[in-house]
């Protein structure tokens, strides 16, 4: 059981437009940014978005992040087949004496 | 480049202490601008937090893994490590280590991965 609560699955169409979400508490996504990982099969997981919606070097603006009070989420525009990925949201977690904290992962069918 | 490689036992036994490194390249685990991580990943589950440590030796664990784990770091062979007692099967998982940046509101996050290495806990 993930501190952070995202959906198991979310699938696209190439083009379209999807949004994965990440729900938590105040003692993590409401006092903390949230990061956002992509992991393809049998690698390690990449850096996507940092504090919230900054992007790293490298990684496309069809990728974007939000947060609003106690959840986050990650939209993928202009989705491409390549996007097909598992998606980890993390944030701190202000609770016994602190601890990173993540979602379950999303895994994102392009469809 | 900074790139990260860690390297371990692979196949281990039940109640044994199993020691990882992470050796560090293109960058100094001296740096006081970051912090060095261990995350591991079970077979086809989530992402686990084990602990951070800071080049002078401060470290912070995960509250659940707190009294078995031990991270060190050696600046003088760029590397840190990481030590975890008394093993089960529930820890057999793929163990990645990471550089902990900050951005300019002090916000933290992983920026940089090892490509993980396999932990098999099995007797």
């Amino acid at each position: 059981q993930s501190v952070l609560t995202q959906p198991p699955s979310a699938s696209g169409t190439p083009g379209q437009r999807v949004t994965i979400s990440c729900s938590g508490s105040s003692s993590n996504i409401g006092s903390n940014t949230v990061n956002w990982y992509q992991q393809f099969p049998g690698t390690a997981p990449k850096l996507l978005i940092y504090s919230n919606n900054q992007r790293p070097l490298g990684v496309p603006d069809r990728f974007s992040g939000s947060k609003s009070g106690t959840s986050a989420s990650l939209a993928i525009s202009g989705l491409q087949s390549e996007d097909e990925a598992d998606y980890y949201c993390a944030a701190w977690d202000d609770s016994l004496n602190g601890n990173w904290v993540f979602g379950g992962g999303t895994k994102l069918t392009v469809l | 480049q900074l790139q990260l490689q860690e390297s371990g036992p692979g196949l281990v036994k039940p109640s044994e202490t199993p020691s990882l490194t992470c050796s560090v390249s293109g960058g100094s685990t001296s740096s006081s601008s970051y912090y060095w991580g261990w995350i591991r990943q079970p077979p086809g589950k989530g992402l686990e937090w084990i602990g951070s440590i800071y080049h002078s030796g401060s470290t912070h664990y995960n509250p659940s893994l707190k009294s078995r784990v031990t991270i060190s770091v050696d600046t003088s062979k760029n590397q840190f490590s990481l030590k975890l007692s008394s093993v089960t099967a529930a820890d057999t998982a793929v163990y990645y280590c990471a550089r902990v940046s900050l951005d300019y509101g002090g916000n933290y996050y992983f920026d940089y991965w090892g490509q993980g290495t396999l932990v098999t806990v099995s007797s």
